[in-house]
């Protein structure tokens, strides 16, 4: 059965402070790894797919990678719009996304 | 513009009462898809499919019933079976091949009351 862990389940930064959230999975076979913004109340927003080890992805102040066994949402200079829930799911031998819990993301200016 | 849109955005049901969440997407996709979301759980799949007239249970189908008559709509039906229905409701759809990202729509959250 697929897994997906995200931590940390709640990060506050101070706008301007770079950080990195993770995704740690554990799956038979990756077909795909895949990075969501949520805002309270909507539904979520696609950021990314990561396919392989070593690949990156890039959007504004985001930034992907991608392991064997993880991935890093890294967040360059973060600005208060950015605070929003970070959710991560893969995808393997079946049809289905499985989804980790989320971080919670605070932007403080 | 394309999308997936649910409706209504916001439901209430009084208890041992079937409602049915509406979800259309007009992205061509093959595959849709019906989550759940808790606080502190994450997304739960409900159900899928990858066909017209065909879809699979997901992990939480108890007290949940689909059906996909058309490419363009997955209706969901949550029964008086289902023990504790009141969550946000997600639907998704992709274009169907493995490992190719899913677009969701707003979500409509249910209130039991």
């Amino acid at each position: 059965e697929d897994q997906v862990t995200q931590s940390p389940e709640a990060l506050r930064l101070q706008e301007g402070e770079s950080s990195s959230l993770n995704c740690s999975y554990t799956v038979s076979g990756l077909r795909g790894l895949f990075w969501y913004r949520q805002d309270p109340g909507k539904g979520p927003e696609f950021l990314f797919t990561l396919y392989s080890a070593g690949e990156e992805k890039e959007k504004e102040r985001l930034k992907a990678t991608l392991t064997k066994k993880e991935s890093f949402l890294h967040i360059t200079a973060p600005k208060p719009e950015d605070s929003a829930t970070y959710l991560c799911a893969v995808n393997s031998r079946d049809y289905k996304l499985t989804f980790g819990k989320g971080t919670l993301l605070t932007v403080n200016p | 513009d394309g999308g997936i849109t649910q409706s209504p955005k916001y439901l209430f049901r009084k208890e041992g009462q079937n409602v049915t969440l509406s979800c259309e997407q007009n992205l061509n996709h093959d595959a849709m898809y019906w989550y759940r979301q808790d606080p502190g759980q994450g997304l739960r799949l409900i159900y899928y499919s990858q066909i017209v007239n065909d879809f699979q249970k997901g992990d939480i189908a108890e007290g949940y019933s689909v059906s996909r008559e058309k490419k363009e709509s997955f209706p969901l039906t949550v029964t008086s079976a289902q023990k504790n229905p009141t969550a946000f409701y997600l639907c998704a759809s992709s274009i169907g091949d493995r490992g190719t990202e899913a677009f969701f729509g707003q979500g409509t959250r249910l209130t039991v009351v």
